[in-house]
This record gives C-alpha cells, sequence and structure tokens, in this order.
C-alpha cells in the first residue's frame, strides 16, 4: 500500500497568514492526489483534484501543486473559516490512502 | 442541486449485519463512480470501497480490511448506492461517507462530492 505522510501535524497561524502543508507518497503517484478541508462534526469537502486542481466553488486562495512524490497545499491568505484540518489522498493505485491530516488553529 | 445522502447507520452487535445506503439527487448515480469512505472516533479517513459506473458494470473494489465482508451495489431506479456490510466486528465502528468521483479529461478523480454521513456503531 502507498503510504501517505503530511507535515506539519498541527499549526498555529493569524488571519492573513500564508499557510502550507506538505504532503508526500511513499512512491511516485503521478498528479493523482487530493486535497479535502474537514470541520468538526462535519464531512469532509473536497478542495484539489489531480494535485493542482481547485475544485468548483473553493476560493482561488487555495492552490496545490506537486507530482510523483511531494506535493503541497497553500492558502494563501489565511481567513477564519479555514480552521479546519486538512487532509492529502492518493488514488492512483488501490487502495486509495489517507494521510493522517494537518490542524490548522488559531494563533 | 447535487447532494448525496446516507442512512442506515445505528447500533449492531459484533459479527451482525447492516445495509447503508447512499441517495443521490441532482444527478445520475449510474454515470458516476463512487466511493465510501469511514472515519473513527477522533481518527483519520479510511477508503472503503469503490463502485465504477454502469459502462464499467458497476465493477467494485475494496479495502483489505473489509474485503469479503462489504460489498457495494445500486439500485438504479432509487438512484442510489449501497454499502452491504456482514460479519461486522468493533473496529467497524466509524462514520461511514459516500463520495462522488469528478470525470475530468477522461480520468476519474476521487471523492468530488460528500455525503454527511452515518454512523454506525458495533458493540455488545
Amino acid at each position: 500500500d502507498i503510504q501517505m505522510t503530511q507535515s506539519p501535524s498541527s499549526l498555529s497561524a493569524s488571519v492573513g497568514d500564508r499557510v502550507t502543508i506538505i504532503c508526500r507518497a511513499s512512491q511516485g503517484i503521478s498528479n493523482f492526489l487530493a486535497w479535502f478541508q474537514q470541520k468538526p462534526g462535519k464531512a469532509p469537502k473536497s478542495l484539489i483534484y489531480a494535485a493542482s486542481g481547485l475544485q468548483s466553488g473553493v476560493p482561488s486562495r487555495f492552490s496545490g501543486s506537486g507530482s510523483g512524490t511531494d506535493f503541497s497545499l497553500t492558502i494563501s491568505s489565511l481567513q477564519p473559516e479555514d480552521f479546519a484540518t486538512y487532509y492529502c489522498q492518493q488514488y492512483k493505485t488501490y487502495p486509495f490512502t489517507f494521510g493522517p491530516g494537518t490542524k490548522v488553529d488559531i494563533k | 442541486e447535487v447532494q448525496l445522502v446516507e442512512s442506515g447507520g445505528g447500533l449492531v452487535q459484533p459479527g451482525g449485519s447492516l445495509r447503508l445506503s447512499c441517495a443521490a439527487t441532482g444527478f445520475s448515480l449510474s454515470d458516476y463512480y463512487m466511493n465510501w469512505a469511514r472515519q473513527s472516533p477522533g481518527k483519520g479517513l479510511e477508503w472503503v470501497g469503490r463502485s465504477r459506473d454502469k459502462a464499467h458494470s458497476y465493477t467494485a473494489e475494496y479495502a483489505a480490511s473489509v474485503k469479503g465482508r462489504f460489498s457495494i451495489s445500486r439500485d438504479d431506479s432509487k438512484n442510489s448506492v449501497y454499502l452491504q456490510m456482514d460479519s461486522l466486528k468493533t473496529e467497524d465502528t466509524a462514520v461511514y461517507y459516500c463520495a462522488r468521483d469528478l470525470l475530468r479529461d477522461r480520468i476519474w478523480h476521487a471523492f468530488e462530492i460528500w455525503g454527511r454521513g452515518t454512523t454506525v456503531t458495533v458493540s455488545s
């Protein structure tokens, strides 16, 4: 199985900060990488597909990049509604696997 | 509006069975790949299985942890997809989500639209 790791596991940031979350795959997955946002008690929400494709309706302050094994999610200017946990997921190979998550909270 | 609504969760004893439903509105389920995922209390996300679209005969793939115990089926007339869960274990306790894939440039991208989830508790 492909293992997904994320760093950091948590971070504290202020409104307006630029935030970057790193995701690494244990083997190459081309660009078959998605990012999700999850708030407490809610279902995950898709942000990014194919490593850098912005899902419909997602604000442009979210961006994704990377290919192969190394990926990143950047929030260019953190907003109050962005405080949440973020997960990456590979869908190149079965079983699909998720990263452990990165919790973004208020500094 | 495109929406997925799960139902069928509840309390079941170890070794028991449960069938979860995922009803779609705003689109035809038969045209889409569909997934099930789960999240144990306080834990991360785990992919459970994927059902291909009607054009691919609704064939399915499963996580090793549920293979042979869980199965995905569909009912086109009800625009619904199901997760049949047999031989349930305490470690199957989780919130279960269904999710629709996105087709873009002839590639299926996983988990575009998620339902709100339904809770399954396996306990004696």
